[in-house]
């Protein structure tokens, strides 16, 4: 089925451990983002991508990494997982980010204790 | 950046009626403006989005309406039912970029039978 998927659904990790969230869509795609929810704040951007090798910072990049080594695949790593970064992380892509409404992954529920 | 308020939080209507959901933004530059839809476990889905060339688009039973000059938007649903209930974002593209957008904090809409 085409679309987005994120791995994995739910995560639990203690402090300073480190991941990293899988996106992948089949759309062919050129955009991809990462977004995060928390309570009360809608969503907020941590990081996106215009393109395969390009990335740059969203709202709240610090604390994740990111890269685009294929137009598919868009992963998010946590260095050293805080308290802070318990949230659920969404993946979003878009055929061009320039006004096109995006498509979402499922989400990625994320504890941090 | 660009800031984006949404109102109500919450809303309860009955099944039938109408509900609206307003937003305004901070940015005059602003030139796209999506609405999604997000049911209990799942991704934000895109429902309906207007241009700022536009003042209103239809699709159904919903519709959005856009007023430039005093900077809001809104949803507009008529004659819900119940598998309306969810949760409903709206966003405002990135002024200088177009590859970022704003979120609002969502609108928990509840339809009762």
């Amino acid at each position: 089925n085409a679309g987005v998927t994120q791995t994995p659904k739910f995560q639990v990790l203690k402090t300073g451990q480190s991941m990293t969230l899988q996106c992948a869509q089949d759309m062919n795609h050129e955009y991809m983002s990462w977004y995060r929810q928390d309570p009360g704040m809608g969503l907020r951007l941590i990081h996106y991508s215009v393109g395969a090798g390009i990335t740059d910072q969203g709202e709240v990049p610090n604390g994740y990494n990111v890269s685009r080594s294929t137009t598919e695949d868009f992963p998010l790593r946590l260095l050293s997982a805080a308290p802070s970064q318990t949230s659920v992380y969404f993946c979003a892509s878009s055929y061009s980010g320039q006004g096109d409404g995006y498509t979402f992954g499922s989400g990625t529920r994320l504890t941090v204790v | 950046g660009e800031n984006v308020e949404q109102h109500p939080s919450t809303l309860s209507v009955q099944e039938g009626d109408s509900a609206v959901i307003k937003c305004t933004y901070s940015d005059s530059a602003s030139n796209y403006f999506p609405w999604y839809k997000q049911e209990l476990g799942k991704g934000p889905q895109l429902i309906i989005d207007i241009r700022s060339n536009v003042g209103e688009k239809k699709d159904q039973r919903i519709a959005v309406t856009l007023n430039k000059t005093a900077k809001h938007f809104s949803l507009h649903i008529t004659e819900t039912q119940p598998e309306d209930s969810a949760v409903y974002f709206c966003a405002a593209s990135d002024p200088n970029t177009g590859n970022q957008f704003y979120f609002g904090t969502g609108t928990s809409l509840t339809v009762i039978p």
